[in-house]
């Protein structure tokens, strides 16, 4: 089966400026996940959607943070204005279910630069 | 929150050389992973363990769960092992994974 597909891989932009990423997730899974991963650490979540419903979204920024998936299939990850601090990579996941049972599989993420 | 520590934080071995990771996790747990993410920055999961001992290839992962830790094993090591490996816990009645420091593991030939 495909992968979970990102794009763009790499993105430098100035801060106060905004960006958007994009995740299609593998055909089927009901359950999308971003990561914001800064160098050095885990992967923390921002936002976890199931179908086009929001699940958690409590660590995500909302006041320059916002992500949608309106059919409940790929989804946009957009940061407006853009911090130095969120210099990162954000990784996009899916998984068949969620819950206990479930078994992520990750995009290849994208990196973003914050001048 | 739930805190998951990883140990040990660096690791460099020589190729062939066995090793073990280990991963304590401070609450009860439904669902325990281990993931490598590789130089170029893709996340693999290796293994779905919230308990019991599973083996693929060289690597091996086992997880006791009442005393809240799990290993991953690795044997036979080589350069394409390299990496940061990654455990991540769903705590029971939470949605979402949460991930460890992880351990970055160099393998030199």
């Amino acid at each position: 089966e495909a992968g979970v597909a990102q794009s763009p891989r790499y993105k430098i932009i100035e801060k106060r400026q905004s960006v958007a990423f994009w995740c299609n997730p593998i055909s089927g899974h009901a359950t999308l996940y971003w990561y914001q991963q800064i160098l050095g650490q885990g992967p923390k979540l921002l936002i976890q959607f199931q179908n086009n419903g929001v699940v958690d979204d409590s660590q995500l920024p909302k006041d320059r943070f916002s992500a949608e998936r309106l059919k409940g299939v790929d989804s946009t990850l957009k940061i407006q204005p853009a911090k130095l601090e969120d210099s990162a990579v954000y990784l996009c996941a899916s998984s068949r279910q969620q819950g206990d049972a479930n078994v992520l599989t990750f995009g290849a993420g994208s990196r973003l630069t914050v001048l | 929150g739930i805190q998951v520590e990883q140990s040990p934080p660096d690791l460099i071995l020589q190729e062939g050389a066995n090793s073990t990771l280990r991963c304590n996790f401070s609450d009860s747990v439904n669902n325990l992973q281990w993931f490598h993410q590789n130089p170029w920055g893709q996340l693999i999961n290796l293994f779905y363990i919230p308990s019991g001992t599973k083996q693929n290839g060289r690597l091996s992962a086992t997880t006791v769960a009442t005393e809240r830790y799990s290993l991953l094993y690795i044997s036979s090591s080589q350069t394409t092992d390299s990496g940061v490996y990654f455990c991540a816990v769903l705590k029971a009645g939470a949605n979402n994974l949460f991930f460890g420091t992880g351990t970055r593991l160099t393998v030199i030939p």
